[in-house]
């Protein structure tokens, strides 16, 4: 079993429509969720960063964390052509450096 | 603000060929360093990791080493070539003392032929 699953789609949806991407873990000791978008043949860039449980919103986005469920998820409100990307959670235990661990990536298109 | 580069930003090189991979961080002192490949259509696999200079640990076995000669440049290495090793390479640093965000490079897309 992977440390960390995401369904990889692809998913599409109508411009305006509410996203939703989910990622689950199996490491009760992951404490750092993030989520970052990655257009086509760039480096991934960082979304939003959530620590333990609870939510976070910024504009558009909207991050979710379940620990008891360890269950994440990014919410898109008003998506727009613009966000069409691939979005990859990632997460880290609070040891050392701080490795990351990556789902494998959801590929989202908004269709205008 | 900091910038990280990495270049090339494509290369192709022939089975049993060298590789140099060079990424530099500007605008910050002292950070981790990280090497990542991603295969096509999947996550990232984090392949070496610094917390200083001279200081690498490798999270798989493989055909590639790092090297970190100064604080804020970190090269990824092979001395020949697999046509497994065909990918795009990502370099990312993070803010010691900062939580666990990482912030990453353009990338390179290697293809081993």
């Amino acid at each position: 079993q992977k440390e960390v699953e995401q369904d990889p789609g692809p998913l599409s949806v109508p411009e305006g429509a509410i996203v939703s991407l989910n990622c689950t873990y199996s490491n009760s000791a992951f404490q750092y969720f993030m989520w970052y978008r990655q257009y086509s043949r760039k480096g991934p860039e960082l979304l939003m960063y959530t620590y333990s449980s609870g939510n976070k919103e910024d504009g558009r986005f909207t991050a979710q964390v379940d620990k008891s469920s360890k269950y994440i998820s990014l919410f898109i409100r008003d998506s727009q052509p613009s966000d069409s990307a691939t979005y990859l959670c990632a997460m880290s235990a609070n040891q050392g450096a701080q490795k990351l661990v990556f789902g494998q990536g959801t590929r989202l298109t908004i269709n205008p | 603000s900091q910038t990280i580069h990495q270049w090339p930003a494509t290369l192709v090189q022939p089975v049993g060929s060298p590789l140099s991979l060079e990424c530099t961080v500007e605008g910050t002192s002292n950070p981790n360093l990280y090497w990542y490949r991603q295969a096509a259509g999947r996550g990232l696999q984090l392949l070496f990791y610094s917390v200083g200079i001279g200081q690498i640990s490798s999270e798989v076995p493989q055909n590639l080493s790092a090297s970190r000669p100064q604080d804020r440049q970190f090269i990824l290495s092979s001395k020949k070539l697999l046509l497994s090793d065909s990918g795009f390479y990502l370099c990312a640093w993070r803010l010691k003392g900062s939580q666990a965000e990482q912030f990453f490079g353009p990338g390179t897309r290697l293809t081993v032929l």
